[in-house]
């Protein structure tokens, strides 16, 4: 089963414009992080943000996390056409397991 | 430096059949992690490896078999292959102690 819920499943928006996904989890976590993945192909590590952050900066991402809320949000900012692609959040717990728990994943398309 | 490298790429096989799959880690990764995606959802955790033995396993049956050597590269081995076996196959390494992963392309099996 899958730990995180992402949010929305699809998102499609204009080439300049700002793409905001959200995740969501259920158990306590040591981090969370988000990958790219284009075609279903290999997954890109993007960005980690560990449970004591709240916000984190890589470039036009920003990454959020409400570990009250149990939930995260990536932003990219003026997004281009080369961003579409599938994003996934996911969460390495604090238990020492080593398993990473993906969501299903959101599908950005961006329009040129 | 070479990244994850995985293969084959690609692979079709016939059911009840055997497949076994294979992994580089990155340079001076240790651990090597398996994972399914099926179409359209998020991977999902099949057993990771550490000194050559398996340290967690996922929610698999046991016609799902690893191996790590020496060298820190890694099979995946698949018995009696089900049609639902059919899925993206990928590996990802990383350093004992480190939060960092990476994946490889990955190995899109299909079985008929």
């Amino acid at each position: 089963s899958q730990q995180g819920e992402e949010d929305p499943q699809a998102l499609s928006i204009q080439e300049g414009e700002n793409a905001t996904m959200n995740c969501s989890y259920k158990t306590s976590i040591n981090n969370l992080q988000w990958y790219r993945q284009n075609s279903g192909r290999g997954l890109v590590h993007l960005i980690l943000i560990r449970s004591n952050e709240r916000e984190k900066h890589s470039g036009r991402l920003r990454v959020t996390l409400d570990t009250s809320k149990k939930s995260s949000s990536l932003l990219i900012t003026a997004s281009r056409a080369a961003d579409t692609a599938s994003y996934f959040c996911a969460t390495a717990r604090g238990d020492s397991s080593y398993k990473l728990i993906f969501g299903s994943g959101t599908r950005l398309l961006v329009r040129p | 430096d070479a990244g994850v490298t995985q293969s084959p790429t690609h692979l079709i096989k016939t059911r009840g059949q055997q497949v076994t799959l294979r992994c580089s880690p990155k340079s001076g990764h240790d651990t090597v992690s398996w994972y399914q995606q099926a179409l359209g959802q998020g991977p999902q955790f099949i057993f990771q490896y550490y000194e050559e033995e398996e340290r967690q396993r996922g929610n698999f049956p046991d016609r799902f078999s690893g191996h790590q050597f020496p060298n820190y590269s890694s099979e995946l081995n698949v018995n009696a292959l089900l049609l639902g076996d059919s899925a993206l196959y990928l590996c990802a390494s990383s350093l004992q102690g480190a939060d960092g992963y990476t994946f490889g392309s990955g190995t899109r099996l299909t079985v008929v």
